[in-house]
């Protein structure tokens, strides 16, 4: 089974307006983080937010926020205002297990999603 | 000076050469990986080294050989690649959370175009 999914291969958002880009995970680790990066055509990965398993609050980062539906094992992020420069590949990501566990932060990717923002 | 850096961000090689990829990264962080990017695909781990051990290779062929020589630097030294082998090669560096109890994020270069020819 995947442990993270991303069902959009392509969004398209105008200008300024909002936009939800999807991601559901996998795992059975109560202890867990999430991760959304941002790939533009030059190829870098640019973090964009994070959410521990335990968190409390949905985190934001500025525009950047995240969905957070524990339960339904869903970690949606929303994007406001969007600008032309957000079009982008958008990355899901997961981490495994947390203190004591070591190995780095290993990273599971979900397929992405491709972003395009329209005037 | 960017966080990530990579060397080459382009590389054509054929099946028989030796080339490797270098990564370098200027953030401190005790934890170094190599991804994969091929089209349509998730981004696949396929080494990770804490303080400069290696603790994790997935099940990536033996034409692949990763080298850290300290906390800073990564190599990936490419051998008799297959054309299956052409992607994107992702470095990336964080500071391993298991000791302070946070997650953190890994910061990533800005990749090397590999095509096998």
């Amino acid at each position: 089974a995947q442990k993270i999914t991303q069902t959009q291969p392509g969004m398209f958002v105008q200008e300024k307006e909002a936009v939800t880009l999807d991601c559901t995970y996998d795992t059975s680790d109560p202890s867990y983080g999430l991760f959304w990066y941002k790939q533009p055509s030059s190829g870098e990965m640019i973090f964009l937010i994070y959410q521990g398993s335990y968190d409390q609050q949905n985190a934001t980062e500025g525009r950047y926020s995240l969905n957070f539906q524990k339960a339904r094992k869903s970690a949606n992020l929303v994007i406001s205002a969007s600008q032309l420069g957000d079009s982008a590949m958008y990355f899901c990501a997961m981490r495994e297990g947390g203190i004591l566990t070591g190995g780095g932060n290993k990273l599971t990717f979900g397929t992405g999603t491709q972003l395009k923002v329209e005037l | 000076e960017t966080g990530v850096t990579q060397t080459p961000r382009h590389l054509v090689m054929g099946m028989t050469n030796k080339k490797s990829l270098k990564c370098e990264q200027h953030l401190g962080h005790n934890a170094m990986y190599w991804y994969k990017q091929s089209a349509k695909k998730p981004l696949e781990l396929m080494f990770v080294y804490n303080f400069k051990e290696q603790t994790e290779n997935n099940s990536v062929p033996s034409r692949f050989s990763p080298e850290c020589p300290n906390s800073s630097h990564l190599f990936l030294h490419l051998h008799t690649l297959q054309p299956e082998d052409s992607a994107l090669y992702l470095c990336a560096s964080s500071q391993d959370s298991s000791v302070s109890g946070r997650n953190t994020e890994a910061f990533f270069g800005q990749g090397t175009r590999l095509t096998v020819v």
